[in-house]
């Protein structure tokens, strides 16, 4: 089973600092990929990485997918209360389709 | 209506009982899955299908069985529930491999 390690579990801060999410894996996936999810709901995409080192940016969310493919991050800057909720990450596998998800970073942004 | 669908959103069964949890979408993505979610953990996938008869074990298959005789359908049976079992359920589906997979708003299961 591959598996994605994400940190840090919980991460609490004010309003319009800056704030960074790992996901790290001992395996190569296919593609990263980014959930958000909020209560009560399901995990909707945020963004998918697909290339060694390639970075993306949705306002101020920047994705980055490592160099070997291995591990990404997600940087939020001057964060806002809308941003709280659980973030995923998810490594999908080559062949089968399927996607391997981190346990989730829940992010809670104080006004 | 355009999606994917759950049913039932909540269920309350008693422990040793077969329940099954329902799951329709309309896009005919070839691949489909079934994750459980319990507090302090991201998803688990339970089992996938990538095609119509064809389904794979996940993560965590134990006490669970699923089947795809449609491409829209891909229901999930506990055969006897334990309280273990206590989550909430969601399925997902993705047309092609990178490509975002689309999950419905989730069973929230409780085994008593």
């Amino acid at each position: 089973t591959q598996l994605l390690e994400q940190s840090p579990q919980f991460l609490s801060i004010q309003e319009g600092e800056n704030l960074t999410v790992y996901c790290n894996s001992s395996s190569v996936f296919s593609s990263l990929q980014w959930y958000r999810q909020e209560p009560g709901e399901g995990p909707v995409l945020l963004v998918t990485v697909v290339t060694g080192g390639e970075v993306k940016k949705l306002k101020r969310l920047t994705f980055q997918f490592g160099d070997a493919r291995k591990d990404s991050s997600l940087h939020i800057t001057a964060a806002q209360p809308g941003d709280t909720g659980l973030y995923l990450c998810a490594g999908v596998e080559w062949n089968a389709g399927k996607s391997t998800f981190g346990d989730g970073t829940t992010l809670t942004v104080k006004p | 209506d355009a999606g994917i669908t759950q049913s039932p959103r909540y269920k309350i069964t008693e422990t040793g009982r077969q329940v099954t949890l329902m799951c329709h979408q309309t896009w005919s993505h070839s691949y489909m899955f079934w994750y459980r979610q319990d507090l302090g953990h991201g998803l688990r996938l339970i089992y996938y299908s990538a095609a119509a008869d064809i389904t794979d074990k996940g993560e965590v298959p134990d006490g669970y069985v699923v089947s795809r005789s449609k491409t829209e359908n891909f229901p999930l049976t506990l055969e006897s529930a334990t309280r273990s079992q206590t989550s909430v359920y969601f399925c997902a589906s993705r047309g092609q491999v990178n490509t975002e997979a689309f999950f419905g708003q989730g069973t929230r299961l409780t085994v008593v």
